[in-house]
């Protein structure tokens, strides 16, 4: 199926470090989710964004739709030791009948304290 | 506030043998997913259900068969579990279908088939 290109797909950082990542596409999305996944437990909502060119933070966490509508990008700032996780984004298409939503694989990331 | 919940958490099945995962939500949404996470394969759709009353097939629906029981419910059934099947399981509600929602998922269940 249809996937979107998340990277990268690990980091390792030291805390209070700032953190970037992103998902693109060929194809054209009308919304982007970002969500959190900690060990064990099913994946959280942290930003949604529905306009190309919007900016939505959430504490320090920041993140942007695409001007071209084909990506979306994810920064974290002064990373702490509870960042620890998977963080996914994840695209409704513009794509007429396709209404699923379509998911990155994900982007590992392991803070050092 | 509940949200999405999923049983059993753990479950261990051997190969052959039928059993079925239930989730509910409590947010009064309409529509109602399942999906599958393996290493290195993302978060796959197996089936959902976009309102009360109906179900369509997503990405890997072979092997599974759902039940959408009433607007809180949506039961997910191996009738007859392959390893392959050894995954983790996530349920996931949306107040609709459209491509404007927001998905909200259970903390899921670890199956493993012997």
């Amino acid at each position: 199926g249809q996937q979107l290109n998340q990277s990268p797909q690990s980091m390792f950082i030291q805390e209070g470090e700032d953190v970037s990542m992103n998902c693109t596409s060929s194809s054209i999305f009308n919304t982007w989710l970002w969500y959190k996944q900690d060990p064990g437990e099913g994946p959280v909502l942290l930003i949604a964004l529905y306009k190309a060119g919007e900016l939505t933070s959430n504490g320090r966490l920041t993140a942007q739709f695409g001007i071209t509508r084909k990506d979306s990008f994810l920064n974290i700032s002064a990373s702490i030791p509870s960042d620890v996780g998977i963080y996914f984004c994840a695209g409704w298409p513009n794509a007429g009948n396709n209404r699923k939503l379509i998911w990155g694989l994900g982007t590992s990331l392991a803070v050092n304290p | 506030n509940a949200g999405v919940t999923q049983t059993p958490k753990f479950q261990v099945l051997k190969t052959g043998q039928s059993m079925t995962l239930q989730c509910a939500q409590d947010m009064n949404h309409n529509s109602m997913y399942w999906y599958r996470q393996d290493p290195g394969m993302g978060l796959r759709l197996i089936y959902y259900s976009a309102s009360e009353g109906t179900t369509d097939k997503g990405e890997v629906p072979n092997g599974y068969n759902v039940s959408r029981l009433n607007k809180r419910e949506f039961s997910l059934r191996l009738e007859s579990a392959a390893p392959s099947q050894t995954s983790v399981y996530f349920c996931a509600s949306s107040m609709g279908h459209y491509t404007n929602e927001k998905l909200f998922f259970g903390s899921g269940t670890q199956l493993s088939v012997l």
